[in-house]
């Protein structure tokens, strides 16, 4: 069966410091992957999607970036981070053109 | 892209049969419905999904009339654990879930 994976669950960082979140999903090959965002009683907000490695379709401008290195890893990452970065990350995958989204655990971050 | 209205909340009881409905007038010929429920600091679930008529899984029905302009998520026999925000989705599965998300509605379970 797929799992996906990320972490950290929980992340606290200064205004100004990078970022790495990292996803994995096991199961499945070639998945459509994607990180969302999540502010507080709020729905979610698509940030970056992936149909493969290398390859990376931005949905809004924002001071983060993804990269796709290998087929079933996505991780997200920032140079200098925003306090308005705060907020719940999702990462997500698709088989192809299934029907149904998966998500992963979530991660919150603070920038402080 | 189809938006979708659903209510902010909504209360009930262990043992009721709960149906959320959700309005979603712009719907296009390639779109399915999607319902995903969320507890608190966790990702989103998937819960059922269908294009047309009923859907029927262990966990929940969907009911869509034939104009699909809105759809019913019910949920037979609730239990406290039931208590999430449950958010309604439209969209075609070709656009890689460029997908609206709204703030759902949150389900309160008393016992």
């Amino acid at each position: 069966s797929q799992t996906i994976h990320q972490w950290p669950a929980t992340l606290v960082q200064p205004v100004g410091s990078p970022l790495s979140l990292e996803c994995t999903v096991e199961g499945t090959s070639n998945p459509n992957l994607y990180w969302y965002r999540q502010a507080a009683g709020r729905g979610l907000q698509l940030l970056f999607y992936s149909v493969g490695i290398g390859q990376i379709s931005s949905e809004v401008p924002q001071n983060l970036s993804a990269s796709r290195p290998q087929d079933r890893q996505f991780i997200l990452s920032s140079k200098k981070l925003l306090l308005s970065d705060s907020g719940f990350y999702l990462c997500a995958w698709r088989w192809g053109s299934g029907n149904t989204i998966y998500f992963g655990e979530g991660s919150w971050l603070t920038v402080v | 892209l189809a938006k979708t209205t659903q209510p902010i909340s909504m209360d009930s009881y262990e043992g009721q049969e709960v149906n959320i409905t959700c309005s979603h007038n712009n719907i296009a010929t390639n779109d399915y419905i999607t319902w995903y429920q969320q507890f608190p600091s966790q990702g989103p679930r998937f819960i059922i999904q269908g294009y047309k008529t009923k859907v029927t899984n262990e966990v929940a029905s969907l009911f869509i009339p034939a104009d699909r302009k809105s759809s019913t998520l019910s949920l037979p026999r609730v239990s406290l654990s039931d208590t999430a925000v449950y958010y309604c989705l439209v969209g075609d599965m070709d656009s890689n879930y460029q997908l609206i998300w709204g703030a759902g509605t949150k389900l309160i379970i008393k016992p």
